[in-house]
């Protein structure tokens, strides 16, 4: 089941927050987070597990509610660098399960 | 250290004709999954590669198959090509068992005309 995201594309201004979420039908294991550039490859930015905890690195974090089966990403103070198609990939059924479900992505564009 | 390597970079190919996709993996990791990415869509699953054995895969039919080498480079081969094969094929590589953080290759955008 392809996990939904929301919204499907944004535009900020340089400096201005965003959120981008990742809503699953089905129990989540874990959520992976990736943004991709056009014509580049899917570039790794955290993933979580199960248990509701929040992460982040620089000006980028996520947290996953466990129990809503979503996972946020928050992107603050945003730079021209961030600008890209977001995913989120899911795992469902944790140990055992290989394969990640992606969602169709949200589209950032950070403008000066 | 090298990263997760996808040749070739761009394929040309017409209908019924079979083409094979490579993929080195990110230095000390042993595991290897292929996706298809359409235009404007997320990767899409195709199946896993540990041990040389495929461990599980999408919903994909058996056009689609795959190798993986004591190396732990692997390939995709699709036979029989239809229009609706053109993507982008990312290959992604991780280490062990589940879904471990994957990183991804480049990918070999494939055109079937």
């Amino acid at each position: 089941q392809q996990p939904v995201q929301s919204p499907q594309a944004v535009i900020l201004r340089e400096g201005e927050d965003a959120v981008i979420n990742c809503s699953s039908s089905k129990a989540l294991y874990s959520v992976h987070w990736y943004r991709q550039k056009h014509g580049e490859a899917p570039v790794f930015l955290m993933i979580l597990l199960k248990g509701g905890e929040q992460k982040g690195h620089d000006k980028i974090s996520a947290s996953f509610n466990e129990k809503k089966q979503q996972s946020s990403l928050y992107l603050t103070a945003s730079q021209l660098s961030y600008s890209g198609t977001y995913f989120c990939g899911t795992d469902l059924s944790g140990a055992g399960s290989y394969q990640l479900t992606f969602g169709k992505g949200t589209k950032l564009s950070v403008i000066p | 250290d090298a990263g997760v390597t996808q040749s070739p970079t761009h394929l040309i190919k017409t209908r019924g004709q079979q083409v094979t996709l490579r993929c080195s993996p990110k230095s000390g990791h042993d595991t290897v999954s292929w996706y298809q990415q359409a235009l404007g869509q997320g990767p899409q699953f195709i199946f896993q590669y540990y041990e040389e054995e495929e461990r599980q895969r999408g919903n994909f039919p058996d056009r689609f198959s795959g190798h993986q080498f004591p190396n732990y480079s692997s390939e995709l081969n699709v036979n029989a090509l239809l229009l609706g094969d053109s993507a982008l094929y990312l290959c992604a590589s991780s280490l062990g068992q589940g879904t471990d953080t994957q990183y991804f290759g480049p990918g070999t955008r494939l055109t079937v005309l």
